[in-house]
């Protein structure tokens, strides 16, 4: 079964970190691009940033540049965010989501793991 | 950026009616658009890529249409599980999401 599970997500402050972790199964997980999407509680979808295969291109939406990063670990089928200087805006629900292989929408989502910026 | 815009933003139907939901492109996006169904504390589904082609597994009463800045989700037949929230997103630059339609039960 084709399946990507999250973790890693929790209560953090305002200018802390966390990092999020998407295991991935089923398929060949280096043949994909990887992607992060959010959702704020109540709100709609927000493309948060994607990976190449190789993890040689990364790209982001402007609000986290310089304080997110995706990283990738194909031999661990393994995707992950690493988020600092969180704002409470980033408060959100953190989906891993795999780009189709010849077209890029998002064809497969893990269940998506919590992250709430408070103090 | 471009800017992906739903209309409505709600509506309330019934079983059996057959519904549209509209969504725009700030800009000429090609056929470079996908259509998501997300139900309540669920992750998103695909429901149609590239404009008007079906996901593997969705009812043919499903169907997507337009290309350019004009795009349409139409549900021919409206079931009981189709009550949900539906998203539009492009992917010719990047990745954006329209604001979503949520489709109620009348």
């Amino acid at each position: 079964e084709v399946q990507l599970v999250e973790s890693g997500g929790g209560l953090v402050q305002p200018g802390g970190s966390l990092r999020l972790s998407c295991a991935a199964s089923g398929f060949t997980f280096s043949s994909y691009w990887m992607s992060w999407v959010r959702q704020a509680p109540g709100k709609g979808l927000e493309w948060v940033a994607n990976i190449k295969q190789d993890g040689s291109e990364k790209y982001y939406v402007d609000s986290v540049k310089g304080r997110f990063t995706i990283s990738r670990d194909n031999a661990k089928n393994s995707l992950y965010l690493q988020m600092n200087s969180l704002r409470a805006e980033d408060t959100a629900v953190y989906y891993c989501a795999r780009r189709g292989y010849d077209v890029p929408a998002f064809d497969i989502w893990g269940q998506g793991t919590m992250v709430t910026v408070s103090s | 950026a471009i800017r992906m815009t739903q209309s409505p933003s709600s509506f309330s139907a019934s079983t059996g009616d057959r519904v549209t939901i509209t969504c725009r492109a700030s800009q000429g996006i090609s056929s470079y658009l996908a259509w998501y169904q997300q139900k309540p504390g669920k992750a998103p589904k695909l429901l149609i890529y590239a404009a008007s082609t079906l996901q593997s597994g969705v009812p043919s009463r499903f169907s997507g249409s337009g290309s350019g800045t004009d795009f349409t989700l139409t549900i021919s037949c409206l079931q009981s599980e189709d009550f949900a929230t539906y998203y539009c997103q492009q992917y010719y630059s990047s990745a954006t999401f329209g604001g979503g339609t949520k489709v109620e039960i009348k």
